[in-house]
């Protein structure tokens, strides 16, 4: 069963503060991505890696960098967060050879005060 | 870049009936077609996908129909549950990039016993 776990589940943060969203992945995928999911909005994709080492600028990526340490962990990291920055944000993982579909983690929820 | 539509916000249907989810698209080099759900509180789940290679894909009581001349496709659950009810997220892009496949903003199917 694929597996991707999010930490924290929920988290209340400062405006103007740092928050590290963290992902890991034991599916042994290449390609990890951060989407954050908002009402109205759907589910957009803020940054993306295709392995260890590799980060690219998804369609949503102002605000936000990201880091892929290992092949296991992704990190989505706020170093000013804003109020409107305040969403839930899904981590995924998925590979060309399972089809591209994509396995998500729980969910992170943010709120930005 | 691609555009993906869903037209129902919220579906209700009763307990046993069909329901039928819509999706249109804007690119017509968009030949992968995945739909999602996520129950109250979850995280997403792959459910069923199609490529353009075919128009109708089938799997238990979920069918997937795919116009590529009308550039939509659908989401047909027949004999629907309670355990159905959730938010059905249709997807497009290239097959080879997950990272391009956009996201519709969601449909909330409400099963009514």
């Amino acid at each position: 069963e694929a597996a991707v776990t999010q930490s924290p589940r929920n988290k209340v943060a400062v405006t103007g503060g740092k928050v590290t969203l963290s992902c890991n992945q034991t599916n042994n995928h290449n390609n990890m991505y951060w989407y954050r999911q908002d009402t109205g909005h759907g589910l957009r994709l803020i940054h993306y890696s295709y392995g260890a080492g590799s980060t690219e600028k998804g369609d949503i990526p102002d605000g936000y960098k990201a880091s892929r340490p290992s092949q296991e962990n992704f990190s989505l990291i706020l170093e000013l967060a804003t109020p409107s920055q305040t969403s839930v944000y899904f981590c995924a993982s998925g590979d060309v050879g399972t089809g591209n579909t994509l396995y998500f983690g729980e969910g992170s929820r943010l709120i930005v005060v | 870049g691609e555009k993906v539509e869903q037209h129902q916000s919220t579906l209700s249907v009763r307990e046993g009936d069909s329901a039928v989810i819509n999706c249109t698209y804007t690119d017509t080099a968009s030949s992968y077609f995945p739909w999602y759900k996520q129950e109250a509180g979850k995280s997403l789940h792959f459910v069923i996908d199609i490529r353009s290679n075919v128009d109708r894909k089938q799997s238990q009581r979920l069918t997937v129909l795919l116009d590529k001349k009308a550039k939509r496709f659908s989401l047909h659950i027949t004999a629907t549950q309670p355990e159905d009810s959730a938010i059905y997220f249709c997807a497009a892009g290239p097959d080879t990039n997950a990272y391009k496949v956009i996201f519709g903003k969601g449909t909330h199917l409400h099963v009514l016993p």
